[in-house]
């Protein structure tokens, strides 16, 4: 079946230390976006990617950095520069141009 | 910039109870207007879309028109079930561009 896949489910960060959230899509979509959800707030846009190796700042990207080497995969790295890092991160998907945005299932980062 | 605002949550109702979540929008343009739902732990599914006005979306029992006077785009169904318990997103999109959420609001449906 064809889907976004996000890994892993859970994740716990260190003081200081960057942490790579995955995200892998097999529905050959060209666009990839990284959402962050914090409780009771809606979905603010860290990165998003419209082609393979380029990428754009969100509205919230700092602390954060992306790559896009495969059209399949879109990671987000949260450094150590993000203070507040906890929260749930959804990555997403969508034919360039279209207005229908496919969903992981989010990955839920702490701090310890 | 475009936004998009929502009635406060969390709105708790018995089943089979008439379901309405306000959403209202800011945009410069023309945007296409969305809800999204999320159920507990998972990831946003497109529930419900609009591209212009006067534009009904409907799936699932939920509905919702594209009112371009009032700025709105409000979610309505008529009977609600336990299943429908979750957050709902509404948002808008400036041709797949740019796509804004509102704050979400969450639905519990008591049996």
């Amino acid at each position: 079946d064809g889907g976004i896949t996000q890994s892993p489910k859970y994740l716990f960060r260190k003081e200081g230390q960057n942490v790579t959230l995955s995200c892998e899509q097999n529905l050959n979509h060209d666009a990839m976006y990284w959402y962050r959800q914090d409780p009771g707030q809606g979905l603010r846009l860290i990165y998003y990617s419209q082609i393979v190796n380029d990428f754009q700042k969100g509205d919230i990207a700092e602390g954060y950095s992306v790559s896009r080497e495969k059209k399949e995969s879109f990671p987000l790295t949260v450094t150590s520069a993000q203070k507040n890092p906890t929260a749930f991160y959804l990555c997403a998907s969508s034919i360039r141009g279209s207005e229908k945005l496919f969903f992981g299932s989010g990955t839920q980062l702490s701090v310890l | 910039g475009d936004s998009v605002t929502q009635m406060e949550g969390p709105v708790t109702l018995s089943e089979e109870a008439f379901l309405t979540i306000n959403c209202t929008y800011t945009a410069t343009g023309y945007p296409s207007l969305f809800w999204y739902v999320q159920y507990p732990g998972e990831g946003l599914q497109l529930l419900l879309k609009a591209t212009k006005a006067d534009d009904k979306g409907s799936n699932k029992g939920f509905e919702a028109t594209y009112r371009k006077e009032t700025t709105s785009f409000h979610l309505e169904k008529g009977s609600v079930q336990v299943s429908d318990s979750a957050v709902y997103f509404c948002a808008l999109s400036d041709k797949g561009q740019n796509f804004v959420f509102g704050p979400g609001t969450r639905l519990s449906v008591l049996p």
